[in-house]
């Protein structure tokens, strides 16, 4: 099956700091990708939802001037958490979907390994 | 009322027991994904279904679509089965974002 990557796993940082994930499509292209936060024992919830070459959109609630996404190209999606706080503190996850090639037309979403971030 | 309500929250199961994990949604739908998350937070896509059956090793998620409701069932479990497992399903229309049920969490016991 597909795979999908997030770098880095866990990251730590100061508040005020900005933070930013990479989540990469490592077999296929991914038109669309997701990015989901989830609370401890709770269920994921969409932040946001890109496109490559064209803005994220955003679920109601979530700032986009802070969580910035870009999504250049049709491997590679960024979430950047800009001037973190320790609110901010969850595990966030990507999944990227809408593949081209042999993936095309599916509507399977592949899931990266999630980054814990915590903010000190 | 949720879009994606699952049954039950959690789950104690002996080895070897057979669990049968349940999902009710009240939208039309695309598809419907069977998901499992392992402690360490890395979630594994276990299967897509829009209609019918459908099987892999111990593995079968079952759906009725006229009813809204899908079945994820382990057969012989074991203790690495343990897990959250979650039920997301497409709505008809969305671009390809998923509602996601809140979650079962099994236990399996050795």
């Amino acid at each position: 099956g597909a795979v999908v990557s997030q770098h880095p796993s866990r990251v730590i940082c100061k508040s005020g700091t900005s933070v930013k994930i990479e989540c990469r499509s490592l077999d296929f292209q991914a038109t669309t990708m997701f990015w989901y936060r989830q609370f401890p024992k709770q269920s994921l919830m969409l932040m946001a939802t890109s496109n490559e070459g064209s803005k994220a959109t955003y679920e109601q609630g979530v700032e986009k001037d802070k969580f910035l996404i870009n999504h250049a190209s049709l491997t590679l999606s960024t979430l950047t958490v800009t001037s973190a706080h320790p609110e901010d503190s969850s595990f966030y996850i990507c999944s990227a979907g809408g593949g081209t090639g042999y993936l095309s037309g599916t509507d399977t979403q592949y899931f990266g390994p999630g980054t814990r971030l915590t903010v000190l | 009322k949720n879009e994606v309500e699952q049954s039950p929250q959690n789950l104690t199961a002996q080895e070897g027991e057979f669990i049968t994990i349940n999902c009710s949604y009240s939208v039309g739908i695309s598809a419907l994904h069977w998901l499992q998350q392992h402690p360490g937070g890395g979630i594994v896509s276990l299967f897509m279904l829009s209609s019918g059956k459908k099987k892999h090793g111990r593995l079968i998620a079952t759906i009725n679509i006229q009813e809204k409701h899908s079945s994820l069932h382990i057969t012989a479990s074991h203790p690495r089965d343990s897990a959250v497992y979650i039920c997301a399903v497409r709505s008809s229309g969305s671009a390809r974002q998923l509602t996601f049920g809140s979650g079962t969490q099994l236990t399996v016991l050795p």
